[in-house]
């Protein structure tokens, strides 16, 4: 069964202080892996898409990796306004019946202190 | 709007009652996903919309859940004889081609009492 885990559940950082966020996904096969940031009350927001082993983004303060078995999202310096909830989702490789359900983990939410 | 746009943004309804949840995705997006959320947890997959193909509605928790969509634009989720356990925030997102990321609206929260 494909799946996706998230971890730690909850993140708290002072103010500077870099961090990263795990995201381990069973898959049959990848397709796409996706990072997302969720804002209280907002729908999520999309941050990167990785599709292969050894393939890396980077957007201001974040940086997002991919392994076989897992992906990080690297927060350095984090400031209080990057305090969200991080989603991890994986688009499974269907070659059969042709469908693209993306698959969500729980999230991390981060709190960063200032 | 540039964005999704889903309404209402929130529906407090009784148990028993049936609603109508509507999405109105990005113009020229073929892809329409439908998610549920419950307070403090991950979102649920419900039903997957591409183009005119056939609908994945292999996560619709049960019979009193069903969802339309006309072609590429309006979708509509709906919900027969509310239960209690179906109060969460209805996520609903669209894409531009299958391997686009998503693009979410805000949601609507709906409570059942």
């Amino acid at each position: 069964e494909d799946q996706v885990t998230q971890s730690p559940e909850a993140l708290r950082l002072q103010e500077g202080e870099s961090s990263s966020l795990n995201c381990s996904y069973t898959v049959s096969g990848l397709r796409g892996l996706f990072w997302y940031r969720q804002d209280p009350g907002k729908g999520p927001e999309f941050l990167f898409t990785l599709y292969s082993a050894g393939e890396e983004k980077e957007k201001e303060r974040l940086k997002a990796t991919l392994t076989k078995k897992e992906s990080f999202l690297h927060i350095t310096a984090p400031k209080p306004e990057d305090s969200a909830t991080y989603l991890c989702a994986v688009q499974p490789l269907r070659r059969n019946t042709g469908g693209f359900k993306t698959i969500f983990g729980a999230g991390t939410r981060l709190f960063v202190k200032a | 709007g540039a964005g999704v746009s889903q309404s209402p943004s929130n529906k407090v309804t009784e148990k028993g009652k049936d609603v109508e949840l509507r999405c109105d995705p990005i113009s020229g997006h073929t892809a329409l996903y439908w998610y549920r959320q419950r307070l403090g947890q991950g979102l649920e997959f419900l039903i997957y919309f591409q183009g005119n193909s056939a609908p994945d509605k292999s996560g619709l928790p049960s019979d009193r859940f069903s969802a339309e969509r006309t072609g590429e634009s309006v979708s509509t989720l709906t919900i027969q004889r509310t239960q209690q356990e179906d109060s969460a925030v209805y996520l609903c997102a669209s894409s531009r081609t299958i391997n686009s990321p998503l693009h979410f609206g805000n949601g609507t929260r709906l409570t059942v009492t």
